[in-house]
C-alpha cells in the first residue's frame, strides 16, 4: 500500500538549534518527493521537491533534504532554525507512472524564541 | 498573479444534506486536485484532475462523494448526504502538469456536520 510516514508529530526547539524531521515512504516504482510546510494562517506551499539528479536537495529558507533510496527515505534538515519555522512540516510522495500524491501527517515544530 | 481559490471558506451543514464546494485554479494549471484533512490527520488525497484525462478518483471515500471539473478549469466536489465525519477541511491545489510540478493550495473549505 501507498503510505508516507513522519516519525513526529510535535516537535520543539529553541532557536538556533539543528532541525531533523523523518520521512519515509511506501510507494512502488520511481518516485516524486516534496516537503510542503504551511506556516500559521497561510496555505500549504512548497518547501522543496526530489524528482531526479543529485539526492541532496536544497530548499528555500536554508531547508534541504535528502533522498536515501535504499531507506526509503526523505529527510528534511536545516542546521539552525529560527522562530519564524514555527509551522507545520508535510511530506508527500507521487509516483512518475501515475500522479497521486500521497502525504505524511504533518510534524508540528514550535520554535522558542 | 491570482492563486488557487475555494468557496465556500466555511460551511456549516445538517447530517444528510448535500453540500457543493468549489475550486477555482490558477489559469493555465492543467492538474486540479482534491484533499481532506481532518483534524490531527494528514492530506488525505480524494481526486486528481488531469487536462482531458479520466480522472483519478481512487481515493474517494464512498459514493456519496463525486467532483467534477468543467471546461477544464473551475471544479466542484459534491458530497451528498453528508455524515458527521466528513467533517473536515477541503483543501484543492492546482499544479501547471501532474506529477513534478508544484502544486498550489488554496485556503480550503472546513466543513462541518452537525
Amino acid at each position: 500500500a501507498q503510505s508516507v510516514s513522519q516519525h513526529n508529530h510535535h516537535v520543539i526547539l529553541s532557536e538556533a538549534a539543528s532541525l531533523e524531521l523523518g520521512c519515509n515512504y511506501s510507494y512502488g516504482g520511481t518516485v516524486n518527493l516534496f516537503w510542503y510546510v504551511q506556516y500559521p494562517g497561510q496555505h500549504l506551499q512548497l518547501l522543496l521537491k526530489y524528482f531526479s539528479g543529485d539526492p541532496l536537495v536544497k530548499g528555500i529558507k536554508g531547508f534541504e533534504a535528502e533522498f536515501i533510496k535504499s531507506k526509503f527515505s526523505f529527510n528534511l534538515r536545516k542546521p539552525s532554525v529560527q522562530w519564524s519555522d514555527t509551522a507545520e512540516y508535510f511530506c508527500a510522495v507521487s509516483g512518475t507512472g501515475g500522479f497521486k500524491t500521497i502525504f505524511g501527517a504533518g510534524t508540528r515544530l514550535f520554535v522558542k524564541a | 498573479g491570482a492563486g488557487v481559490s475555494q468557496s465556500p471558506s466555511n460551511k456549516v451543514t445538517e447530517k444528510g444534506k448535500d453540500v457543493e464546494l468549489r475550486c477555482d485554479p490558477i489559469s493555465g494549471h492543467t492538474a486540479l486536485y482534491w484533499y481532506r484533512q481532518s483534524l490531527g490527520q494528514g492530506l488525505e488525497f480524494l481526486i486528481y484532475f488531469q487536462g482531458n484525462s479520466a480522472p483519478d478518483k481512487s481515493g474517494l471515500p464512498s459514493d456519496r462523494f463525486s467532483a467534477e471539473r468543467t471546461g477544464g478549469s473551475v471544479s466542484t466536489l459534491t458530497i451528498q448526504r453528508t455524515q458527521q465525519e466528513d467533517s473536515a477541511v477541503y483543501l484543492c491545489a492546482s499544479s501547471q502538469t501532474a506529477g513534478t510540478d508544484t502544486q498550489y493550495f488554496g485556503p480550503g473549505t472546513r466543513l462541518t456536520v452537525l
